[in-house]
């Protein structure tokens, strides 16, 4: 069954601080994975976008790098800031283009 | 500054009531999508429309829901009739390019009680 887990559900850390949320996928074949940030009472908005063949890729202070191999995605954000306090969902496509498989996502809040 | 558009934001109904929702595609977008939120399934697809035709609504509940593309510049989801378990935030999303691989641009939602 395909399917999107992320961890943890939940993290609360200080501004400035760097961290990590981990995404494991059982969806294969894939075509690309993606990554979304979601503010309270908003659409979420696209921060990357990586086909299988991408280890890595950023969009400001948020990297996403990805391993074909053991299915897992992991998302860094560096030096968190206040407004980095959203929802992060994970999301795999599958090759055919067909299909979109959602994670449940991380709630993030950053703490002065 | 382009925009997904939806309308109603907020929206209050009676069981068995009918609910229309309303999305405006950012212009030039050819592929509009649906998706449903709620706190215990996360984010749902529901449907998928590629220059106006339904290419995929095997997410939605086919015996109240409909969705359709009237024109390039409007999109509705309808539900009839609405139950307490359609409680939930509703999306819409538009995108330039065909197919799921390509950015979808969302748009504020419209957040459904259904009493």
């Amino acid at each position: 069954k395909n399917q999107v887990e992320q961890s943890p559900q939940s993290l609360i850390i200080l501004e400035g601080k760097n961290c990590t949320l981990q995404c494991n996928y059982t969806v294969s074949p894939f075509s690309n994975l993606r990554w979304y940030k979601q503010d309270t009472g908003r659409g979420p908005v696209s921060l990357t976008i990586m086909t299988f063949s991408e280890n890595t890729k950023s969009n400001g202070r948020y990297t996403a790098t990805l391993d074909a191999d053991t299915k897992q995605s992991s998302l860094h954000i560096t030096a968190s800031q206040l407004s980095d306090s959203a929802s992060y969902i994970c999301v795999v496509c599958n090759q055919a283009g067909t299909a979109l498989i959602f994670g449940k996502g991380t709630t993030l809040s950053v703490s002065s | 500054d382009a925009r997904v558009t939806q309308t109603p934001r907020h929206k209050v109904t009676e069981m068995g009531q009918e609910v229309t929702m309303r999305c405006q595609p950012i212009l030039g977008h050819n592929t509009v999508f649906w998706y449903r939120q709620t706190m215990m399934q996360g984010l749902e697809l529901l449907a998928y429309f590629r220059n106006r035709a339904p290419l995929d609504d095997s997410g939605m509940p086919k015996d109240r829901f409909s969705a359709e593309m009237p024109d390039a510049t409007l999109a509705t989801l309808k539900i009839q009739p609405s139950e307490p378990r359609d409680s939930a935030v509703y999306f819409c999303a538009s995108g330039p390019l065909a197919g799921y691989t390509d950015t979808q641009y969302f748009g504020p939602g419209t957040r459904l009680t259904v009493l």
